[in-house]
């Protein structure tokens, strides 16, 4: 079965940068478009990017462009995501999520991985 | 960029009340719209596709309309399980926006 399993709670200083991974199994990881979202505590959702593990080509939102980099190791079946120069506008759950356009984009997702909590800290 | 604006942000309802919550892009988005619903502590939940496909295993009290530019989701008649917080996401084409949400409390 489809699995998306995140890396554990980071706790980072302000301009530090963090690195997530979502290690994903039981389907071609190439195959699928993935997505990154953020949710600040209370607030809303907040999409950060997508990844094309096929190929590597990404698209971010314009609010962390420059800050973010999503990367593929399609060896391991996993995907990362790093973001730098952290403030504590950055605290927030981080989730993967894979497309489930299988094979192209659709922009609907289909499975979460359980969330990764970043806090940003002096 | 399209945004989305959702209304109400929050609303308080009796059980077996007619829910609904408005989505409105700032663009045309065509049908390329979602609804999710998102309980306390929980990933969020596919609940509408395309502006009106249901999602496989979602009952059937919830239904969504709209194309263009203004979408609508309604809970036709609430239950106790439907508090939660409802979000739209327009997806034609990235950023992938979310509306800002709609919290709905049992009255």
């Amino acid at each position: 079965q489809v699995q998306l399993v995140q890396s554990g709670a980071e706790v980072k200083k302000p301009g530090a940068s963090v690195k997530l991974s979502c290690k994903t199994s039981g389907y071609n990881l190439t195959n699928y478009y993935m997505h990154w979202v953020r949710q600040a505590p209370g607030q809303g959702l907040e999409w950060m990017g997508i990844i094309n593990p096929s190929g590597g080509r990404t698209a971010y939102a314009q609010k962390i462009q420059g800050r973010v980099t999503m990367t593929t190791d399609t060896s391991t079946g996993t995907i990362y995501m790093e973001l730098s120069s952290l403030t504590s506008e950055d605290t927030a759950m981080y989730y993967c999520l894979r497309d489930r356009g299988g094979g192209g984009y659709s922009g609907i997702p289909d499975y979460w991985g359980q969330g990764t909590l970043v806090t940003v800290s002096s | 960029d399209a945004q989305m604006t959702q209304s109400p942000s929050s609303l308080s309802a009796s059980v077996g009340d007619r829910v609904t919550i408005t989505c409105r892009a700032s663009q045309d988005i065509s049908n390329h719209l979602a609804w999710y619903q998102q309980k306390p502590g929980k990933v969020p939940k596919l609940l509408i596709y395309a502006a009106s496909n249901l999602q496989s295993g979602v009952p059937s009290r919830f239904s969504g309309s709209g194309f263009g530019t203004d979408f609508t989701l309604t809970i036709s008649s609430l239950q106790p399980e439907d508090v939660a917080t409802y979000y739209c996401q327009k997806y034609n084409n990235a950023p992938l926006t979310f509306g800002g949400g709609t919290k709905v409390e049992m009255k």
